[in-house]
């Protein structure tokens, strides 16, 4: 079975610094990966996905995710970050043996300092 | 783009008494709907997966004679929590995948539940 790993449970950044959260899948088929976005009191949004390809994935609102396959990774990341990126971050994996579920990680909490 | 409703948002009721929730596609068929389960400041975690005119298939350790799921339709499935438990209080969240959408889901806006 799948599973996915998410280190950070809790990251503190000031605006305009840079982000990168970690990300760790265990499935060793052909897997597709996301990161989906959870804003306070919203429902979860996709940010970006990766299927195949370039493993470098650019998503919505300047975010991109980098896929190494020899790591199992799938880190999340975003050259300056806003106040408004205040929000839950949850990576996921899918395509085990053909299920189209999802197997979510921990979520990552970001706190955006103004 | 692809919206995902659900009803009620939130709910509040008796130990012993049945809940019902809907998720619905909005703008899109979706011929497979899946059930998470949130607990507070935890992970989305499936719970089931609907295929509309087919029965659900159910996660290890999700009661299904609990937790009934119908998807009568191609825009519709509804889970009804069957005599709640305090202990079934929660986040509930559905997705939908459009037909021939390989692996795009979309999220509803969650249900809260309380039971008392």
């Amino acid at each position: 079975a799948q599973s996915v790993s998410q280190h950070n449970h809790h990251v503190i950044l000031s605006e305009a610094a840079s982000l990168e959260l970690g990300c760790n899948y265990s499935y060793g088929g052909t897997v597709n990966l996301f990161w989906y976005v959870q804003y306070p009191g919203q429902h979860l949004q996709l940010l970006l996905k990766y299927f195949s390809g370039d493993p470098l994935v650019k998503g919505i609102k300047g975010f991109e995710a980098e896929f190494i396959k020899s790591k199992f990774s799938f880190n999340l990341r975003k050259p300056s970050v806003q106040w408004s990126d205040t929000a839950e971050y949850f990576c996921a994996s899918g395509g085990d043996t053909g299920r189209r579920a999802l197997t979510f990680g921990s979520g990552t909490r970001l706190q955006v300092q103004p | 783009g692809a919206v995902v409703s659900q009803h009620p948002s939130w709910v509040i009721c008796k130990s012993g008494t049945s809940v019902k929730i809907e998720c619905r596609s909005l703008d899109f068929q979706a011929t497979t709907m899946f059930w998470y389960r949130q607990f507070p400041k935890q992970s989305l975690m499936l719970m089931a997966t609907s295929n509309e005119g087919s029965k659900a298939t159910y996660e290890q350790g999700v009661e299904k004679d609990k937790f009934l799921i119908n998807h009568a339709s191609l825009t519709l499935s509804t889970l009804t929590v069957t005599s709640a438990h305090p202990e079934d209080s929660s986040f509930y969240i559905c997705s939908a995948s459009p037909a021939g959408g390989i692996d795009t889901q979309y999220f509803g806006p969650g249900t809260r539940l309380t039971v008392l």
